[in-house]
């Protein structure tokens, strides 16, 4: 199936600081989607985002689809954004599921 | 919308028992999944349904699992006989397929279960 890595694994930061978290895939994609999966499990989404750029709040992704990679940024940065970052993608040309990356693992310290 | 629900949120069973994990997709949705994650593997497809008819069920670890999706508003992943190696976190997610492939999945709380 399609790979799809994630960096970095980790991060740490100061409460207000910016951040980037990249996501690389190895082949064309029909859906790709940014997911946020808190300190409780949940799994919660953040964007859907194929192509393109979308905003949401201090959140914000950009996807570029001819050189396979997608970005979560996250502005001015909160306790409440600590948890696990997953991009998932599902694959133009192989079977209609996501496959997920390995995470992104952010810690917010005030 | 009450988003996607799944039943019981953890579960705790003996190693050799029966377990089977339900979940009710989002009203309008026509397709749903059942995802796996552990530690060792991350979330990993186990299988999914369209339209309740399976689709591709090669995440299914061996025959012990066995998912059902009788109508468009339930679906059960049984395990029989339960080994310790199946605790993990079970996740539903449903969404609306189209000729060119899914929309955004929406994924429901989870079980997490423990087999002793």
């Amino acid at each position: 199936g399609i790979q799809v890595e994630q960096s970095p694994p980790d991060l740490i930061l100061q409460e207000g600081a910016n951040s980037t978290l990249r996501c690389n895939f190895s082949d064309s994609v029909n859906n790709l989607q940014w997911f946020h999966q808190n300190p409780w499990g949940q799994l919660i989404n953040l964007f859907y985002i194929p192509s393109g750029t979308k905003q949401n709040g201090r959140l914000s992704a950009t996807t570029v689809a001819t050189e396979r990679y997608s970005l979560l940024y996250i502005s001015s940065s909160q306790t409440t954004d600590s948890g696990v970052y997953f991009c998932a993608v599902e694959s133009l040309t192989g079977a209609n599921n996501l496959f997920f990356g390995t995470g992104t693992r952010l810690t917010v310290i005030p | 919308d009450a988003g996607v629900i799944q039943s019981p949120r953890h579960e705790v069973t003996e190693m050799g028992q029966e377990v089977t994990l339900r979940c009710k997709p989002i009203s309008g949705h026509n397709s749903l999944f059942w995802y796996r994650q552990t530690m060792m593997r991350g979330l990993e497809l186990l299988i999914y349904f369209n339209n309740n008819v399976p689709i591709d069920d090669s995440g299914m670890p061996e025959d012990r699992f066995s998912a059902k999706m009788p109508n468009a508003s339930f679906s059960t992943l049984k395990i029989q006989p339960s080994e310790p190696r199946d605790s993990a976190v079970y996740f539903c997610a449903s969404s609306l397929i189209s000729d060119r492939g899914f929309y955004e999945q929406y994924f429901g709380p989870g079980t997490r279960l423990t087999v002793t």
